[in-house]
């Protein structure tokens, strides 16, 4: 299995809703990461997980919550969205350490919050 | 921490001719250079790359070529097609850090 697969592919909520971004990799890979992609910009990071400890934030409001149950899961928890939060969110994961090249990155889910 | 650079920010060009878009890097340890194509409402999809023990690499039309020294990288495009018409991302990184992407080059080939 040489996948990122992310579920789901589509999200519509509203703006008082909860809901969760799923992301599962069984490549073995000890490092992983969100990043939020608007529309013909580049991805920007928001959080990486290295051997499933939060490693970097970058400064993403409390309103999106990550999470890493085990190496092979990574959730994005999402709380009171604004329009604004609108974008693709891609998970992506590396082998981790510093001879861990190379990158693989899941489909996204595309989410609209109205 | 690492900065990327790209230009230039929209290419146009005819179908046959040659594109070629550029990145510069800022960290001297980033040893990992992809490309990334991205059609309109698809997600991204990695087309090339290179690790900085290699100075070119090819794959049939598409090629890249890293100047350490110098710390900057290229994609290089020949006999262009219509379907290359995207949007493209290079990006770097030091092997188990996470990417950072160049703000995107808009390719139009034109028949």
């Amino acid at each position: 299995d040489t996948e990122v697969t992310q579920t789901p592919k589509h999200l519509v909520m509203g703006m008082t809703n909860k809901k969760s971004l799923k992301c599962e990799q069984h490549m073995g890979h000890r490092a992983m990461y969100w990043y939020k992609q608007k529309a013909k910009k580049p991805p920007e990071l928001m959080f990486v997980y290295s051997y499933e400890k939060l490693s970097i934030n970058e400064s993403v409001p409390s309103r999106f919550s990550p999470e890493c149950p085990n190496s092979s899961l990574l959730n994005l928890h999402l709380h009171a969205l604004q329009p604004e939060d609108s974008a693709l969110y891609l998970c992506a994961s590396s082998p981790g350490g510093r001879g861990g090249f190379g990158y693989t990155f899941g489909s996204g889910t595309r989410l609209t919050v109205v | 921490g690492e900065n990327v650079e790209q230009h230039p920010s929209t290419l146009s060009v005819q179908e046959g001719d040659s594109a070629v878009i550029k990145c510069t890097y800022s960290d001297s340890a980033s040893n990992y250079f992809p490309w990334y194509k991205q059609e309109l409402g698809k997600g991204s999809q990695l087309i090339i790359d290179i690790r900085s023990n290699v100075g070119e690499k090819k794959d049939q039309r598409i090629a890249v070529t890293l100047n350490k020294t110098a710390k900057h990288f290229s994609l290089h495009i020949t006999e262009t097609q219509p379907e290359d018409s995207a949007v493209y991302f290079c990006a770097a990184n030091q092997a188990g850090t996470a990417l950072i992407f160049g703000k995107g080059t808009t390719l139009s080939v034109s028949s």
